[in-house]
C-alpha cells in the first residue's frame, strides 16, 4: 500500500448520465476527503469522512451528488445527471486524524460532453 | 469559511535566483499551513508545512514562514532549478478536520 489510489484515472460521459469515482485511502488513514479542482484554480473542498461517518459536506456539493465510505475503508463519489459544469479533476486524499501524512491521489478526471 | 488569497499568479526567476510566494488568510482558528507542489497532469504533493506554534521551517531549499498576528505566510526557494517549474498552491485549515482551503496557485517558470 504505497498511496491514495483513484479509479478510473480518466472519464467521459454523456450530459445527464451517471458517474461513479472510487478512491482506496492508505490503509491506516481514518479520514478520507474530497476536492475538485478546475484548469487553473486550487482544488476546492467537497466533503469528508471520518471512518465511516461523513462529518462535513460542502455547500458545493449539490443533491446530484453523494459520497460513502462503507466500513471506514475505500470511498466512492457519485454524481446524477451530469452536467457539464461537473468537468473537473475529483481528487481524493487520506490522513491520520491528527493530520500526518495528508496525501492526495492521482485524481479521476471527469469530462462531460 | 476561510479564504486564502495568494500571489503572484505567475513568477518567472532565472536559474540560481530565489523565488518567494505570500498568502493571506483570513480565519483566525486556521492553525496549519501545507504548501503543495502541481506538475502539470500531476496529484498535489506536499513540499513543506507550518503549524501556528512555529514562525519558520526550513527544508534545504525551502522554507515557510508564518506571521500570525498579521495572518500571512509565506514561501521562499532559494538556489531555483529547472525542475522547481511547477504550480504552487498554499493552503489553510484548522487542526479540528484538516479541511484544506487553497490559494489560487501560483506557476512558477525557472528559466534557464
Amino acid at each position: 500500500d504505497t498511496g491514495v489510489s483513484q479509479d478510473p484515472r480518466h472519464k467521459i460521459t454523456k450530459r445527464g448520465q451517471n458517474v461513479t469515482f472510487r478512491c482506496d485511502p492508505i490503509s491506516e488513514h481514518n479520514r478520507l476527503y474530497w476536492y475538485r479542482q478546475t484548469l487553473g484554480q486550487g482544488p476546492e473542498f467537497l466533503t469528508y469522512f471520518q471512518n465511516e461517518a461523513q462529518l462535513e459536506k460542502s455547500r458545493l456539493l449539490s443533491d446530484r451528488f453523494s459520497a460513502e465510505r462503507p466500513k471506514g475503508s475505500f470511498s466512492t463519489l457519485e454524481i446524477q445527471r451530469t452536467e457539464q459544469g461537473d468537468s473537473a479533476m475529483y481528487l481524493c486524499a487520506s490522513s491520520l486524524r491528527t493530520g500526518v501524512g495528508y496525501t492526495f491521489g492521482s485524481g479521476t478526471r471527469l469530462t462531460v460532453v | 469559511g476561510e479564504n486564502v488569497e495568494q500571489h503572484p499568479s505567475t513568477l518567472s526567476v532565472q536559474e540560481g535566483d530565489s523565488a518567494v510566494i505570500k498568502c493571506t488568510y483570513s480565519d483566525s482558528a486556521s492553525n496549519y499551513f501545507p504548501w503543495y507542489k502541481q506538475e502539470l497532469g500531476k496529484r498535489p504533493q506536499l513540499i513543506i508545512d507550518i503549524r501556528s506554534n512555529v514562525g519558520e521551517k526550513k527544508d534545504q531549499r525551502i522554507a515557510v514562514t508564518l506571521n500570525k498576528t498579521a495572518k500571512h505566510f509565506s514561501l521562499h526557494i532559494t538556489e531555483t532549478q529547472p525542475e522547481d517549474s511547477a504550480v504552487y498552491f498554499c493552503a489553510a485549515s484548522s487542526s479540528n478536520d484538516y479541511k484544506l482551503s487553497f490559494g489560487a496557485g501560483t506557476t512558477v517558470t525557472v528559466r534557464a
